[in-house]
């Protein structure tokens, strides 16, 4: 199995700052990686996918970079909306994967 | 608007079985691969199962294999997850979720539900 390895685990940042999460996969796994957002009582939410495919809706303040083994999820301009977990998963072979998640806190 | 709803959850002894349903709206359900994603308490998120658009092929993680089927109705536009021989490392949130390629799997989930709980305790 492809083991994605997830930075850091719990991030702390005010509104209007940037941050990165980071997502190293054990071996390539091309462009497909997928980033999602998880907050209590809603839906999970696709991010990004292809590596650095915005999903439609999402603002352009989130942005996905990368290939191969290392990624990054960057966030400009935090809004408070934006705390919460946050997974990646690469999509490119079974059994899909996902990192162990990045906790985005209000500094 | 896409909605998934999960149903079929709740209190289990080890050794039993259960059955989760998806009842999906908002978008033609047979053209799309669909899948259950599973969370443990405090834990994070693991993919469980995948079902290609006509039921036809069917993928699963091997710890779970041999005792949890995915299957699809597409003339009631219902995913399903059966459980057999629950074990207390069932214990989870199950989500149905929808996968981001059209008819083909892509294999990313563009839609979740909000979950069901699966607590497997004697």
């Amino acid at each position: 199995d492809v083991q994605m390895t997830q930075s850091p685990y719990n991030l702390a940042a005010s509104p209007g700052e940037s941050v990165s999460i980071n997502c190293k996969a054990s071996k390539s796994i091309s462009k497909y990686l997928a980033w999602y957002q998880q907050k209590p009582g809603k839906a999970n939410k696709l991010l990004i996918y292809d590596g650095s495919t915005l999903q439609s809706g999402i603002p352009s303040r989130f942005s996905g970079s990368g290939s191969g083994t290392d990624f990054t999820l960057t966030i400009r301009s935090l809004e408070p909306e934006d705390f919460g977990l946050y997974y990646c998963q690469q999509h490119n072979e079974y059994p899909f994967t996902f990192g162990s998640g990045t906790k985005l806190e209000i500094k | 608007e896409v909605q998934l709803v999960e149903s079929g959850g709740g209190l289990v002894q080890p050794g039993r079985s259960l059955k989760l349903s998806c009842a999906a709206s908002g978008f033609t359900y047979s053209n799309y691969v669909m899948a259950w994603v599973r969370q443990a308490p405090t834990k994070g998120l693991e993919w469980v199962a995948s079902i290609s658009t006509g039921g036809g092929n069917t993928y699963y993680r091997d710890s779970v294999k041999g005792r949890f089927t995915i299957s699809r109705d597409n003339a009631k536009n219902t995913l399903y997850l059966q459980i057999d021989s629950l074990r207390s490392e069932d214990t989870a949130t199950y989500y149905c979720a929808k996968d981001g390629g059209y008819y083909d799997g892509f294999y990313y989930f563009d839609y979740w539900g909000q979950g069901v709980m699966v607590t497997v305790s004697s």
